[in-house]
């Protein structure tokens, strides 16, 4: 079975500087990583993915993540935040045959950014 | 194009209660998700339609929940009777890769 840990339930962080949010997963078989960002009231938003290939991935609003397997973690990192990233950010897992679309999310992470 | 349509938005009922949900998908997503967002958690699986089959059921409650998507567009996600338990985000998301799901903005069901 697959499950997915974020470290920080709330990360507060002044506007303007970098952030980094913190992934870790566990599998047995290989997995598709992804991180959605759900804004108050809202459903889910993808913000990039990690599929294959290049172990950096960018995605929108100008965020990215690391894939590194020997860690088995999918770090997201935005250099400079702002007001409007404040949101609840989650990363998820799916296994890369059989059952997939079936995301298993982590609790969360709450990003507040302050002025 | 349109998203992910789901209502009720915000649904409060009394508990034992029936009460039900409704998304429409994407046009042309054949696969469609209903997704339980608990407080405080992310989301977690309840069932998985291609089309119209329901080909991951497993995590649905079958004793009070049921759901269908006659037809292979929309779908109903229902619950009868409701428990205080039940209060809850009820997400809706549909794809046409299983990579890149779509999520409707969520029906906030409050039993009492």
């Amino acid at each position: 079975a697959q499950s997915v840990t974020q470290l920080d339930s709330q990360v507060p962080v002044f506007e303007e500087a970098p952030v980094e949010l913190r992934c870790n997963y566990s599998s047995s078989v290989s997995v598709y990583l992804f991180w959605y960002v759900q804004y108050p009231n809202q459903g889910l938003q993808l913000l990039l993915k990690y599929l294959s290939g290049s172990t950096l991935v960018k995605g929108i609003n100008g965020f990215e993540a690391e894939f590194n397997k020997s860690q088995t973690s999918f770090h997201l990192r935005k250099p400079s935040v702002h007001i409007s990233d404040t949101a609840e950010y989650f990363c998820a897992v799916s296994v890369t045959g059989g059952s997939q679309g079936n995301l298993i999310f982590g609790k969360g992470t709450k990003l507040s950014v302050k002025p | 194009e349109a998203g992910v349509v789901q209502s009720p938005r915000y649904k409060i009922i009394e508990k034992k209660q029936p009460v039900a949900f409704w998304c429409n998908p994407i046009s042309g997503h054949n696969t469609l998700y209903w997704y339980l967002q608990n407080l405080g958690q992310g989301p977690e699986l309840l069932i998985r339609y291609e089309n119209e089959e329901a080909v991951d059921d497993s995590q649905l409650p079958k004793d009070r929940f049921s759901a269908e998507r006659l037809k292979g567009v929309d779908s109903t996600l229902k619950i009868q009777p409701a428990e205080l338990g039940d209060s809850a985000v009820y997400l809706c998301a549909s794809s046409l890769r299983p990579e890149e799901l779509f999520f409707g903005e969520g029906s906030r069901l409050t039993v009492l």
